[in-house]
């Protein structure tokens, strides 16, 4: 499998407790990309990793999200004293290097961690 | 008002049909996406553009760069092409995408 996976598919907590949600994008794509999804939304942008650097992370909501990528391939989503709003469709993407302003390459998706806080 | 608009927002068609699904944007974009989605959440990429026309099989899709606007065109629709059909933008200097909501076209038989 040469794609984009996430673990879990599927994760269920109570509300207040940790969460990570992992990433293993695809081999040799530097940009990786989180996204979040709410039921019958669209996803809405997280953050933006370019190698182990968070280039943009101005989709995180508040300082609960954090987001990390220390050898510039897997990454890990984590979530602190979750809240049942945080229930949503987590998305993982990965692209090639993004070359420089307004070069942007396709994003190949992964299959999203489905995340419910009771 | 979201930078990414899409209509319609569901769409029922009969099997063989052609359907249109169009998508505006308010922002300066680099390149723009269709991103077809099935239930269970997978999404998969169809097109990226930034200019003119792309046609793959029964799938096309075009843009206006001037009009800020592009639409997808599926040509003798299928029951299996049922799916939410999402628009998305890469705003000119910027990493992150805009997404639009989605447009869920349901193909009966």
């Amino acid at each position: 499998g040469a794609g984009v996976s996430q673990t879990p598919s599927n994760k269920v907590t109570e509300k207040g407790k940790y969460v990570e949600l992992r990433c293993d994008p695809i081999s040799g794509h530097t940009a990786l990309y989180w996204y979040r999804q709410s039921l019958g939304q669209g996803p809405e942008f997280l953050i933006y990793f370019q190698g182990t650097g968070a280039a943009d992370d101005s989709g995180l909501p508040n300082d609960r999200f954090f987001a990390v990528r220390p050898e510039g391939s897997v990454s890990t989503l984590k979530i602190q004293r979750t809240e049942r709003g945080d229930s949503a469709v987590y998305l993982c993407a990965s692209s090639l290097t993004v070359g420089g302003r307004g070069e942007h390459n396709e994003q190949f998706f992964g299959p999203g961690t489905r995340l419910t806080v009771l | 008002k979201n930078e990414v608009e899409q209509s319609p927002q569901n769409l029922t068609a009969q099997e063989g049909e052609f359907i249109t699904i169009n998508c505006s944007y308010s922002v300066g974009i680099s390149a723009l996406h269709w991103l077809q989605q099935h239930p269970g959440g997978g999404i998969v990429s169809l097109f990226m553009l930034s200019s003119g026309k792309k046609k793959h099989g029964r799938l096309i899709a075009t843009i206006n760069i001037q009009e800020k606007h592009s639409s997808l065109h599926i040509t003798a629709s299928h029951p299996r092409d049922s799916a939410v059909y999402i628009c998305a933008v890469f705003e000119y200097n910027n990493n992150d995408m805009r997404f639009g909501a989605g447009t869920r076209l349901t193909v009966k038989p």
